[in-house]
């Protein structure tokens, strides 16, 4: 899997849009770039993932540039409830074996 | 919904004892599945794959014997931790993979606390 970059730590307004960067410049053209969070004593939860375009499902936006070579998280109003580490992970879509890295923590400020 | 179950969630033992902790993959079948285990304030790290019908495979610095992994049917997966002692204290977890319209998605299970008293 290639590595990624995510800073340690970022703290968002509550309601405020959350953006989350990742750089993942060694991404292989079959590798997907996918968002775990994890919260506190729970087991990581899938939050998206796409290839090249962008996505938005329920939970958050995922921007994609063009090169792929890095990406954006967005959650659009954040909750104190989406205090959380966040992963970025690239992968082969067929691959399961994920390692992770050290993630975001986000804190989400009253 | 939860796509993987672990149980039990928590669960406290003594020193020397057994513990089993179960892995399930709701409404679909997992050929292989991940067990993770998380220290405080560190990220997952993984400990083995389970491969249904054959043996687990080890990560490096992972005991096979003290951490038995046994995948007798393609939904659910068991750890067990033998002769368990304080420091394996910890958070474990479990992982299997869904096929869907844009590959395969990872899901994680909650998660079990152990602790060894």
């Amino acid at each position: 899997d290639a590595k990624t970059t995510q800073p340690t730590s970022m703290d968002c307004a509550e309601g405020r849009a959350a953006n989350l960067p990742c750089n993942h410049s060694t991404i292989s053209g079959n590798e997907y770039v996918y968002w775990y969070r994890q919260i506190h004593s729970q087991g990581p939860q899938y939050i998206i993932h796409g290839l090249k375009n962008n996505e938005t499902n329920e939970m958050a936006s995922l921007i994609i540039t063009e090169d792929r070579k890095s990406s954006t998280l967005i959650l659009p109003h954040a909750t104190l409830r989406d205090t959380a580490v966040y992963y970025c992970i690239v992968r082969v879509s067929g691959y399961q074996k994920v390692t992770f890295g050290i993630g975001t923590k986000l804190q989400v400020i009253p | 919904g939860a796509v993987v179950s672990q149980h039990p969630s928590r669960v406290i033992c003594k020193s020397g004892t057994s513990v089993k902790i179960e892995c399930r993959s709701l409404d679909f079948q997992a050929t292989t599945m991940f067990w993770y285990r998380q220290f405080p304030k560190q990220s997952l790290m993984l400990m083995a794959t389970s491969n249904e019908g054959s043996k687990a495979t080890y990560e490096q610095g992972v005991e096979k014997d003290k951490f038995l992994i046994n995948h007798a049917s393609l939904t659910l997966s068991t750890l067990t931790v033998t002769s368990a002692h304080p420091e394996d204290s910890s958070f474990y977890i479990c992982s299997a993979s869904r096929g869907g319209e844009s590959g395969n998605t990872i899901y994680f299970g909650e998660g079990s606390w152990l602790t060894v008293v």
